[in-house]
């Protein structure tokens, strides 16, 4: 069975402070999908990021980055110099590589992200 | 952009009352998702819609049903309305096996339902 595991229920960082969120998901298939999603005190939810199984590169947008590790299952985010709009929920999610239908995805528990200024 | 749009954005309804929520994809989107979260929980797949067809279910209570038109938008109709519903319901939106980033899952803003 799939599962998506965020150990880190709380973090809290003063304002320029690197933060890691960490991520670890379960899944038999060999193929797959990764992402990171922001869910800001307004409450919607903003896709981030979206890996492939096959896609191991680490990548990186603005103050954002991201470690694929396929070797732990491991896919964890990184924030550089954080800002206090940073604060949110923040959700690592899975989903199946579609073969015949849409694929729902299956979210981790989230980690809730506090930038004190 | 065009995002995902969700009507109503916030209903409060009474026990064993209806609801119907609306939600109209991206366009060019052909699949469609529903999500419940909860209170301090993660979002919860219900159901999808690809091309009209019902496509996967998840934890959806037999009161809810879904359903996808011709113009791919989606209702969720939720009847007996219990307390234990209360929750910000959430559509997606994906181009489906059509199109490129097939899997990546856009999300309307959510309606927050609360029931009384």
């Amino acid at each position: 069975a799939q599962k998506v595991t965020q150990a880190q229920t709380e973090i809290s960082v003063v304002e320029k402070e690197d933060v890691t969120l960490d991520c670890v998901y379960e899944t038999r298939d060999t193929t797959y999908y990764l992402f990171w999603y922001k869910q800001p005190p307004s409450g919607e939810l903003v896709f981030l990021i979206r890996r492939n199984s096959f896609d191991e590169q680490n990548e990186i947008s603005g103050r954002y980055s991201w470690n694929f590790q396929k070797s732990t299952s491991s896919f964890n985010f990184t924030i550089t110099a954080s800002q206090v709009v940073d604060s949110a929920v923040y959700f690592c999610a899975l989903s199946e590589y579609p073969n015949s239908s849409a694929s729902k995805i299956i979210f981790g528990s989230g980690t809730r992200l506090s930038i004190r200024p | 952009a065009a995002g995902v749009i969700q009507s109503p954005r916030h209903l409060i309804k009474e026990k064993r009352e209806t609801a119907t929520l609306k939600c109209y994809p991206i366009p060019r989107h052909d699949t469609v998702y529903w999500y419940q979260q909860g209170p301090g929980q993660d979002p919860q797949f219900l159901i999808s819609f690809y091309e009209k067809m019902q496509s996967d279910k998840g934890s959806i209570p037999d009161r809810f049903s879904a359903q996808q038109f011709s113009d791919y938008h989606s209702e969720l109709n939720m009847s007996s309305l219990e307390l234990g519903d209360s929750a910000l319901y959430f559509c997606a939106s994906s181009p489906g096996l059509a199109g490129v980033g097939q899997d990546t899952q856009y999300f309307g803003p959510g309606t927050r339902l609360t029931v009384l």
